[in-house]
């Protein structure tokens, strides 16, 4: 069935160093594949999405590829800050029906 | 523009007690979507509505049930409360499109969340 892996965390990172997280998925077809972000006691913000094959979504810095050949959307950013603190959700929805699945989150935690 | 909107904030229950959720989804938006939200997970999803009619499910038992309003406001009841139920309830709302004749969701956007923590 449809899934998403994510690496686990929790990340630590002094501010302005690069940030990678993984994400992988399966799925059968063209999913749309989405990047969410979750701030301490607040529910989920879009933070950038791709709905083809090789499509970069890009926002306030952070930028995912949509890579069919590896079922990979990573997420970085090339110069983290403390505001960036937060949990990180990698989500898709499949090219039919509007269920979303969601990885388990990866937490990121910069340090000054 | 009012976002999504989710009430209440929290909330405690006792086991095998029945409990109602409310969201209001974003001006111009038809479509909502129930999420559960255990600690240290990721959203899972419920079910989701519109045109006032279930249209999908996620791996919940029938305990787990849901309306939505002419005004496309919703309602998620859970009965039978368990202590596994404790989690984030998230609403999310969205506006279909077509794409090749099926309908299609191209972005969600999530209400804050009420905290169910059952005892």
């Amino acid at each position: 069935g449809d899934s998403v892996t994510q690496m686990e965390g929790p990340v630590t990172l002094s501010e302005e160093a690069f940030l990678t997280i993984n994400c992988t998925y399966t799925a059968t077809g063209y999913p749309s594949l989405f990047w969410y972000v979750q701030y301490p006691g607040e529910g989920l913000q879009l933070l950038l999405k791709a709905t083809k094959a090789d499509d970069k979504g890009s926002n306030k810095g952070f930028e995912a590829t949509y890579r069919k050949e590896t079922t990979s959307f990573h997420l970085e950013k090339g110069s983290v800050q403390v505001s960036d603190s937060a949990v990180y959700f990698c989500a898709l929805r499949p090219n039919t029906g509007n269920q979303f699945y969601f990885g388990t989150g990866t937490s990121l935690t910069v340090i000054p | 523009d009012a976002g999504v909107t989710q009430s209440p904030t929290h909330l405690i229950k006792t086991r095998g007690q029945q409990v109602t959720l409310r969201c209001s989804p974003k001006s111009g938006h038809d479509t909502v979507s129930w999420y559960q939200q255990a600690l240290g997970q990721g959203p899972q999803f419920i079910f989701q509505y519109y045109e006032e009619e279930e249209r999908q499910r996620g791996n919940f038992p029938d305990r787990f049930s849901g309306h939505q309003f002419p005004n496309y406001s919703s309602e998620l009841n859970v009965n039978a409360l368990l202590l596994g139920d404790s989690a984030l309830y998230l609403c999310a709302s969205s506006r279909r499109g077509l794409a090749g004749g099926n309908v299609l969701i191209y972005e969600q956007y999530f209400g804050p969340g009420t905290r169910l923590t059952v005892t």
